[in-house]
């Protein structure tokens, strides 16, 4: 079975902070699929990036990064410079591989970024 | 190109009367999803579409539940009689494919509270 931990639940910066969001996953495929959703209070789930399991280059988009580490099972999120339009509840997400994968969520962090 | 839409965006209905929400999704999208999330969680599977065959249904409370996507492209998913414990925000996702690797769209979602 698969499961996603996201440990923190709320975190609150000002801003122009940096900000890590973590995320740790379980699954015993070898061959897996890590996402990051942003929910805004309008309530509609963004797609921010995925990763397969095979590529472990961190990734950079923005003042968006990601490091995923398979030998911590963790894929965390760091925001840089953050500005309140970040204020949104992240989620972290596990597919397996092979049709017909279910999309696993963590229940999310609430992040608040104060002017 | 158009996101997922959903109607209604809110609805507020008595425990034991029925209720019905309508998803179409991104045009070419062969996958279809129906997830609830309660306040404070991540989003919950509760029925998957493949064209208009149903590919999982694990987690949907058939008893009160019932989703179809009659002609493959947009779904209608129905609760009766619904509980108090229906309060949720109802997602319609879609994706070009099942498989684990194609990132989930998401519609704005309908927020039901059943009083």
């Amino acid at each position: 079975a698969q499961k996603v931990t996201q440990a923190q639940t709320e975190i609150s910066v000002v801003e122009k902070e940096d900000v890590t969001l973590d995320c740790v996953y379980e699954t015993r495929d070898t061959t897996y699929y890590l996402f990051w959703y942003k929910q805004p209070p309008s309530g509609e789930l963004v797609f921010l990036i995925r990763r397969n399991s095979f590529d472990e280059q961190n990734e950079i988009s923005g003042r968006y990064s990601w490091n995923f580490q398979k030998s911590t099972s963790s894929f965390n999120f760091t925001i840089t410079a953050s500005q309140v339009v970040d204020s949104a509840v992240y989620f972290c997400a596990l597919s397996e591989a092979g049709a017909n994968s279910k999309l696993t969520f963590g229940k999310g962090i609430t992040l608040s970024v104060r002017p | 190109e158009a996101g997922v839409a959903q109607s209604p965006r809110y609805k507020i209905i008595e425990k034991r009367q029925s209720v019905a929400f309508w998803c179409n999704p991104i045009s070419g999208h062969a996958t279809l999803y129906w997830y609830q999330q309660i306040l404070g969680q991540g989003p919950k599977l509760l029925i998957q579409f493949q064209n208009n065959g149903v590919v999982d249904d694990s987690q949907l409370p058939k008893d009160r539940f019932s989703a179809e996507r009659l002609k493959g492209v947009d779904s209608t998913l129905k609760i009766q009689p619904a509980k108090l414990e229906d309060s949720a925000v109802y997602l319609c996702a879609s994706s070009l494919g099942s498989a684990g690797s194609y990132e989930q769209y998401f519609g704005p979602g309908t927020r039901l509270t059943v009083t």
